[in-house]
This record gives structure tokens, C-alpha cells and sequence, in this order.
């Protein structure tokens, strides 16, 4: 699976959009793009997936660039609750056998009355 | 359907002492994970199985042992507990039927003395 950076931290004020990036350069062309978060001490959740196209769900959309080198993740009106440490990983799929799947150390959202 | 279910989700042990902690699916996932999270960290993997009767190794498998007799079932045991495998563990599932999104159990917060 190809390395993703994220940034460590970031901060946005409750009601306007964050925009949480990743960079993947050296995404292949069979590797999707997956995006998790937790909070607090949860268990991670996940948030959204795609390959090449843009995707939203009730939850974020996701922005991959025409040469799937990075994508953002959008959380378009972001709450307190949505403080968390958000995760990009990019895997390969249906491949029949389960990659080791790690995670790295993700961004920390915090969102700010 | 409870999803993923992890117990216990608190232990205290000794130095020495083993223990096993059980993760539990019922959505009928082939894949399934084990993670440590050491404050501050990410996810790190320990070991994961692609489906009943098989194991393989992940970042971090030294002095952890799995076993998957039942494909609902996955366990990680600790034969001999030291202080640097206080962490919390978490246990994810996934299937190539949902797109190989994983979900995760709440987790297991284990401290040893």
C-alpha cells in the first residue's frame, strides 16, 4: 500500500468547512483512497472511500486530484463533535487476500467555537 | 447485529501473567484485525487474518499470539505480559462485500504492572 502524509494538526471554526489533505504520490493505479477518523478513544470510524472520482456520502466528500497524487477530505460545516484525529490510508482492494493495513498517525482536527 | 465486540474492555495484569482478549464479528467478514495504540500514536498492527484457520504477522507481533478457529472469532494472547504491552487494543473486520471498509470494536484498555 502506498504512503500517505498527512499533517499532524489542524484547527477550524465550527460552521465553516475543513479541508483535511493527503498526500499519496506514489498511489498506483489499483489503489483506493480511504479515509477513517476517531475520537477521543473510540474506535476508528469509517468516513468515505474512492478511486478517481470524487465521492460524498452524508458524512464528507472526498477530492482526488486528476493525477491522484493527494486527495481532501471536506467535512463541509464542521462541529464540535467532528474534533477528532482523521486518517488517510490508500490500499489495493479485491485483491482475495487482506493487505496488512496500517495506519499512520493521521491529523488532528480540532474545531474551535 | 453488535458489529464488532471486544472483551474484556478493561484489564489490569502482573508482570508474567497471560491473558486472552477476544474480538467477536457478526457480519460475516473474512478479514479481520488486531491493533495496538500507545497514547499519542497511531494504529499499529499486530497481526491479521484473511480467514478462518490462517494468521499472518503485522508491525508489531513480538510476544502476541492469534488464533482463528472460527471465522466470527479472532483472539490475541499475551503469554507472558510486560509493562511496554500496556496499550489499548482495538479489533477491526472487513469484507470485500462492503468495499473492505473495517469496522472496529471499542476497544480494550489494558495496563501492566
Amino acid at each position: 500500500d502506498a504512503k500517505t502524509t498527512q499533517p499532524p494538526s489542524m484547527d477550524c471554526a465550527e460552521g465553516r468547512a475543513a479541508n483535511l489533505p493527503c498526500n499519496h504520490s506514489t498511489i498506483s493505479g489499483n489503489e483506493y483512497v480511504y479515509w477513517y477518523r476517531q475520537i477521543h478513544s473510540q474506535g476508528p470510524q469509517y468516513i468515505i472511500h474512492g478511486l478517481k472520482n470524487n465521492e460524498t456520502n452524508e458524512m464528507a466528500s472526498l477530492i482526488i486530484t486528476e493525477d491522484r497524487k493527494s486527495s481532501t477530505l471536506i467535512l463541509p460545516h464542521a462541529t464540535l463533535r467532528d474534533t477528532a484525529v482523521y486518517y488517510c490510508i490508500a490500499r489495493r482492494i479485491n485483491t482475495g487476500t487482506a493487505s496488512k493495513l496500517t495506519f499512520g498517525t493521521g491529523t488532528r482536527l480540532q474545531v474551535t467555537l | 447485529n453488535a458489529g464488532v465486540t471486544q472483551t474484556p474492555k478493561f484489564r489490569v495484569l502482573k508482570t508474567g501473567q497471560s491473558m486472552t482478549l477476544l474480538c467477536a464479528q457478526d457480519m460475516n467478514h473474512e478479514y479481520m484485525y488486531w491493533y495496538r495504540q500507545d497514547p499519542g500514536m497511531g494504529l499499529r498492527l499486530i497481526h491479521y487474518s484473511v480467514g478462518e484457520g490462517t494468521t499472518a504477522k503485522g508491525e508489531v507481533p513480538d510476544g502476541y499470539n492469534v488464533s482463528r478457529l472460527k471465522k466470527q472469532n479472532f483472539l490475541l494472547g499475551l503469554e507472558s505480559a510486560a509493562p511496554s504491552q500496556t496499550s489499548v487494543y482495538f479489533c477491526a473486520s472487513t469484507s470485500t462485500v462492503v468495499g473492505e471498509k473495517l469496522f472496529f470494536g471499542s476497544g480494550t484498555q489494558l495496563s501492566v504492572l
